[in-house]
């Protein structure tokens, strides 16, 4: 299994740009990397997904550099509702796994 | 379309009582996942199910834990004899595919 590990917490104001990283030293080549958000009381809710470069959706980008040793989640101009918990998340592609979570990144935006 | 549905939403227990959670997918997914999550950490997985076949289950699991999903679709985990560090989030999730789990809202309970 690839451990991931991030920064406990990250702070931001409102309008900038945030980057949180996680590391995934041991990922296996055929490992997706999955970023999730979470909310107080709501169970995580999936963001983005890649395998390498750069993938973007309307929420987030996600770089992963050619090593895919780490990957750096990106959330354009913050807003207070980005206030959560994410984390990264890395899968097997075969699926029959434990998908394990790490403790995550507490970010604060203020205003 | 992905939708489950937990429940209870809440379950307030004395300590040595079972409790049962429920977890219904809106859909058919193959593959379905219980976690705990404690206050301040991430999700910690319990077991999953592929269909109706448990095929792992965490080490950290007691034996005073068991989850079934016997037609493959709705799953429930029960707890006998709740101790007060049974305390936390119970949540179930989707696999979709592509490293996305769709989780439900959870159900959370407090162990008195």
């Amino acid at each position: 299994l690839a451990k991931t590990t991030q920064p406990i917490s990250m702070d931001s104001y409102e309008g900038q740009e945030v980057n949180i990283t996680c590391s995934h030293n041991n990922i296996a080549t055929n490992d997706y990397i999955t970023w999730y958000q979470q909310f107080p009381s709501q169970g995580p809710r999936f963001i983005i997904q890649g395998y390498k470069t750069k993938v973007t959706n309307e929420v987030a980008s996600l770089f992963i550099p050619a090593d895919r040793k780490s990957s750096t989640l990106s959330l354009p101009r913050v807003s207070l509702s980005d206030t959560a918990v994410y984390y990264c998340l890395v899968v097997g592609n075969s699926g029959y796994s434990t998908l394990t979570f790490g403790k995550g990144t507490m970010l604060l935006v203020s205003p | 379309d992905t939708g489950v549905s937990q429940n209870p939403r809440h379950k307030i227990t004395k300590r040595g009582q079972n409790v049962t959670f429920r977890c219904d997918p809106i859909s058919e997914h193959n593959r379905l996942y219980w976690y705990r999550q404690t206050l301040g950490q991430g999700p910690e997985f319990l077991t999953y199910f592929q269909n109706e076949a448990q095929l792992e289950k965490s080490r950290l699991l007691s034996d005073r834990f068991s989850a079934e999903r016997p037609k493959g679709s709705f799953s429930t985990l029960e707890i006998q004899r709740t101790e007060q560090g049974d305390s936390a989030m119970y949540l179930c999730a989707l696999f979709r595919g592509a490293g996305e789990l769709f989780f439900g809202e959870g159900s959370r309970l407090t162990v008195l």
